[in-house]
């Protein structure tokens, strides 16, 4: 099984360009989520979709989109890239264990992306 | 203030020693936690899930809830050197739907 498969692994990108991170999880998971992680600042919640149709805003929002494409699709996108943004973003997917309190969470390898 | 509260360490033990690491919340809602360790340059991988208040063992590992005062901890018993990373501690987030992670402890277990 593939789990979750995020594209691209690493990416370089100049100050203003935009790119769209991909995410894909083939686990039937309603639930997906983007965490963006820093050196010392452990995971940060980015936005998240508790179901096809539905994203959220989490803990650090500003400066990018989302799109639920599909159950399966879930994407990132950078409109205007600012080195505040070079980060390591990690998808994840989940269940829910009861109305919509997720379950363990199922990690992409991760996407290295620096902003210069 | 953030929701979920580490101690960063770095905590040192010897092999074979107990590893304690603590964690705090702030929403007296929450309902799910999670530990999950992490390798320098991996992915986060679950460790233990815990639901409800005691204790929770998993061969050398247990997970302690407390929802009265807000806090969950790990034990690693019989710590290994292949224990070295960063355990992070996640709890579900005020509106229920999306985990919040602590900032991680990192562990070092010298042999």
């Amino acid at each position: 099984n593939a789990g979750v498969t995020q594209t691209p692994k690493f990416q370089v990108l100049k100050t203003g360009q935009s790119m769209t991170l991909q995410c894909a999880q083939d686990m039937n998971h309603n639930s997906m989520y983007w965490y963006r992680q820093d050196p010392g600042m452990g995971l940060r919640l980015i936005y998240y979709s508790a179901s096809e149709g539905t994203t959220d805003k989490g803990e650090v929002p500003n400066g990018y989109n989302v799109s639920r494409l599909n159950k399966r699709e879930f994407s990132l996108r950078l409109e205007s890239a600012a080195p505040s943004q070079t980060s390591v973003y990690f998808c994840a997917s989940s269940e829910v264990i009861s109305g919509e309190v997720p379950g363990e969470l199922f990690f992409g390898e991760g996407s290295r992306l620096t902003v210069l | 203030q953030k929701e979920v509260e580490q101690n960063s360490g770095p905590l040192s033990v010897p092999e074979g020693a107990i590893a304690s690491l603590n964690c705090t919340y702030s929403d007296r809602g929450s309902q799910s936690f999670f530990w999950y360790r992490q390798y320098s340059g991996k992915s986060p991988e679950l460790i233990m899930f815990i639901y409800s208040n005691g204790d929770k063992e998993d061969g050398r590992f247990t997970a302690q809830l407390n929802k009265a005062s807000q806090y969950v901890s790990l034990l690693i018993r019989d710590s290994q050197p292949s224990d070295s990373a960063t355990y992070l501690c996640a709890v579900n987030n005020q509106a229920g739907t999306a985990l919040i992670f602590g900032k991680g402890t990192t562990l070092s277990v010298s042999s």
